[in-house]
């Protein structure tokens, strides 16, 4: 079975600091992983995958994400925050059901941006 | 259309009312998705149709919940005598091909039971 947990339900930075979003994830055999955001009144769109190819996957709007075996892993990084990052990050994992590919989410993580 | 769009955007209904949330998916795109998404949770897996058929509907909670896409395209989630923990915001998502395609979300349907 997979799982996914966001270890941090809220993280706070401040304008043009590093970001830091904090992924584990369990699954018996190799995943896809995910990084999906959710601005408020928006819907969710997707910032990054990992699907077994290169384990730094580069996303959207300076995101990326780094995909550790070892420590089963997935964390989300950008290196300077900016004020429009503010939103809820959800960590998520792939698994299958029959013939259907589930994405399994984490709870979220809640970004504030501070100025 | 430019991306999934769902009506409508907040629905308060009086406990026992029936509901209905209509998705519209990205024109061209097989695989439509729904979700329930509690306050404070992430999205939970509802349901999935590839075109018109019903594939898997094992998210769904109870016999209340009923969805449909009889020609392949539109699709309504149905909530028959609605209760308070039906509450939620319930997400639309469609992809071009089938599960393993790139899932485009709307902006979702706030439901409150009052």
């Amino acid at each position: 079975a997979q799982s996914v947990t966001q270890l941090d339900s809220h993280v706070s930075v401040s304008e043009g600091t590093p970001v830091l979003l904090r992924c584990n994830y369990s699954s018996s055999y190799s995943p896809s992983l995910f990084w999906y955001v959710q601005h408020p009144n928006k819907g969710l769109q997707l910032l990054l995958k990992y699907t077994s190819a290169a384990t730094l996957v580069k996303g959207i709007n300076g995101f990326e994400a780094e995909f550790k075996k070892s420590e089963t892993s997935f964390h989300l990084t950008k290196p300077s925050a900016h004020m429009s990052d503010a939103a809820e990050y959800f960590c998520v994992v792939s698994g299958y059901a029959g013939n259907n590919r589930k994405l399994i989410w984490g709870l979220g993580t809640s970004l504030a941006v501070n100025p | 259309g430019a991306g999934v769009s769902q009506s409508p955007r907040y629905k308060v209904a009086k406990r026992g009312q029936d509901v209905a949330l209509r998705c519209d998916p990205i024109s061209g795109h097989v695989s439509l998705f729904w979700y329930q998404q509690a306050l404070g949770q992430g999205p939970e897996f509802l349901t999935y149709f590839q075109n018109e058929a019903q594939l898997d509907k094992s998210g769904l909670p109870s016999d209340r919940f009923f969805a449909e896409r009889p020609e392949g395209s539109v699709s309504t989630l149905k909530i028959q005598r609605t209760q308070q923990e039906d509450s939620a915001v319930y997400l639309c998502a469609s992809s071009f091909r089938d599960s393993l395609s790139q899932r485009f979300f709307g902006q979702g349907t706030r439901l409150t039971v009052v």
